[in-house]
């Protein structure tokens, strides 16, 4: 299968800080990137779908200025989380789905953040 | 809307056992496609299985087995003779094609415990 990467794997940051977290498509094109965020012990629920080149859809309740997506190129989405607090403290996945496979997703290894 | 049921929270059970895992989704798309995922302790989500709506075959593949049916809504996950190794979450998700286009809607998720 297609691989995903992030980086960073996990990060620790001070309350108040933004935190930029990158997700990419090694070996594939990913029109379309998602971004799911999972609490411990609980699923994961999908924060927001983005395409290549245009604005990121949010899911309701997902504040679209507390996290920032691009997707500048069909390899690359990043989800910067703006002045992060400690509730935002969580498990970040991505995935992406390749051109002309659809429903046939690849996830990243997931991003674990933890704000202090 | 879509909704993916996992009722059973925790399952223990003891090495050589058969666990079965149960998944009961909702959707009002005629076309669909369910998963299901293993998350190992690490977090990386493994991709196990997809199947389409209109494949309702059954499928087995090592000492995992796959029971789709459409009358009843469900996706259940067998594992035969478990072992340690299988000790993780399982998730099992839905994923649409009409405004769900690419969207993942993930069950709950069930822990398997294996003890020796």
């Amino acid at each position: 299968g297609a691989v995903v990467s992030q980086h960073p794997s996990w990060v620790i940051c001070k309350s108040g800080t933004s935190v930029k977290i990158e997700c990419r498509s090694l070996d594939f094109q990913a029109t379309t990137m998602f971004w799911y965020r999972q609490f411990p012990k609980q699923s994961l629920m999908l924060m927001a779908t983005s395409n290549e080149g245009s604005k990121a859809t949010y899911e309701q309740g997902v504040e679209k200025d507390k996290f920032l997506i691009n997707h500048a190129s069909l390899t690359l989405s990043t989800l910067t989380v703006t002045s992060a607090h400690p509730e935002d403290s969580s498990f970040y996945i991505c995935s992406g789905e390749g051109q002309g496979r659809y429903n046939e997703q690849f996830f990243g290894p997931g991003t674990r953040l933890t704000v202090l | 809307a879509q909704k993916v049921t996992q009722a059973q929270t925790e399952i223990s059970v003891v090495e050589k056992e058969d666990v079965t895992l149960d998944c009961v989704y909702e959707t009002r798309d005629t076309t669909y496609y369910l998963f299901w995922y293993k998350q190992p302790p690490s977090g990386e989500l493994v991709f196990l299985i997809r199947r389409n709506s209109f494949d309702e075959q059954n499928e087995i593949s090592g000492r995992y087995s796959w029971n789709f049916q459409k009358s009843t809504s469900s996706f259940n996950f067998t594992i035969t003779a478990s072992q340690v190794v299988d000790s993780a979450v399982y998730f099992c998700a839905l994923s649409g094609s009409t405004d769900s286009w690419g969207k993942f809607q993930f069950g709950a998720g069930t822990q398997v415990v294996v003890t020796p």
